[in-house]
């Protein structure tokens, strides 16, 4: 069973352009969360979203950046006009359908540097 | 003040000492209390869990939790060089029917050979 898929794992752009990273979660896991790690912050919650739903996105910069997890294929994280702090690693998870303890499996992120 | 607090070391240790890695938090609400570890480079991968206060133990790992305190910690026992990495704490509430999780800032450590 693979694990948590991301894609690209290094992503270079220059500043104005666009970030898409791609999630693909576990076989079975229909709930994808997004996060962004920076060394002086830790990890930082985005959005959580289900098949076709976002269901909380309130960890997410309310410009630029949109997130989408369509009924097929892998789940995006959009980042249009990329800034210089935009720089980071951003990590995926995805769980299985809800039980008490939500347990996350996380993917090996994507490394974004802008120029 | 952040919702958890975590020393990011770094923390040195010779190889074969008991590592003692810990956390604090304000938000009552935490049910669910979480260690995963990070290697360089990689993504995080859960170690231990624990729900509300108390001790559970996993081979040389021992995550303690005193809700009182607001205290959380991890214990290594035997360390090894292969322990060397980022550990972070994460703890989760119920938001609207989901366990929202929130992630310690990580501490890293070297287990010296």
């Amino acid at each position: 069973n693979a694990g948590v898929m991301q894609n690209p794992r290094h992503l270079v752009r220059r500043r104005g352009q666009e970030a898409r990273l791609r999630c693909s979660p576990m076989k079975g896991h229909s709930h994808v969360y997004w996060y962004r790690q920076l060394p002086e912050e830790g990890l930082k919650f985005m959005v959580y979203l289900q098949k076709e739903n976002i269901i909380d996105e309130s960890g997410m910069p309310k410009e630029r950046f949109s997130a989408e997890f369509p009924k097929e294929g892998p789940s995006i994280l959009r980042i249009q006009q990329v800034v210089r702090g935009d720089s980071a690693a951003y990590f995926c998870a995805s769980s299985p359908p809800l039980v008490a303890y939500n347990e996350q499996f996380f993917g090996p992120g994507t490394r974004l540097t802008v120029l | 003040q952040k919702e958890v607090e975590q020393d990011p070391g770094p923390l040195s240790v010779p190889e074969g000492a008991i590592v003692s890695l810990n956390c604090t938090y304000s938000n009552s609400a935490f049910q669910y209390f979480m260690w995963y570890r990070q290697y360089s480079r990689k993504g995080p991968e859960l170690l231990m869990y624990t729900y509300s206060s108390g001790n559970k133990e996993d081979g040389r790992f021992t995550a303690q939790v005193d809700k009182s305190s607001k205290y959380i910690s991890l214990f290594i026992r035997d360390s090894q060089p292969s322990d060397s990495a980022t550990y972070l704490c994460a703890m989760s509430y119920n938001s609207g029917g989901y366990q929202k999780v929130t992630f310690g800032i990580g501490t890293k450590l070297q287990v010296i050979p």
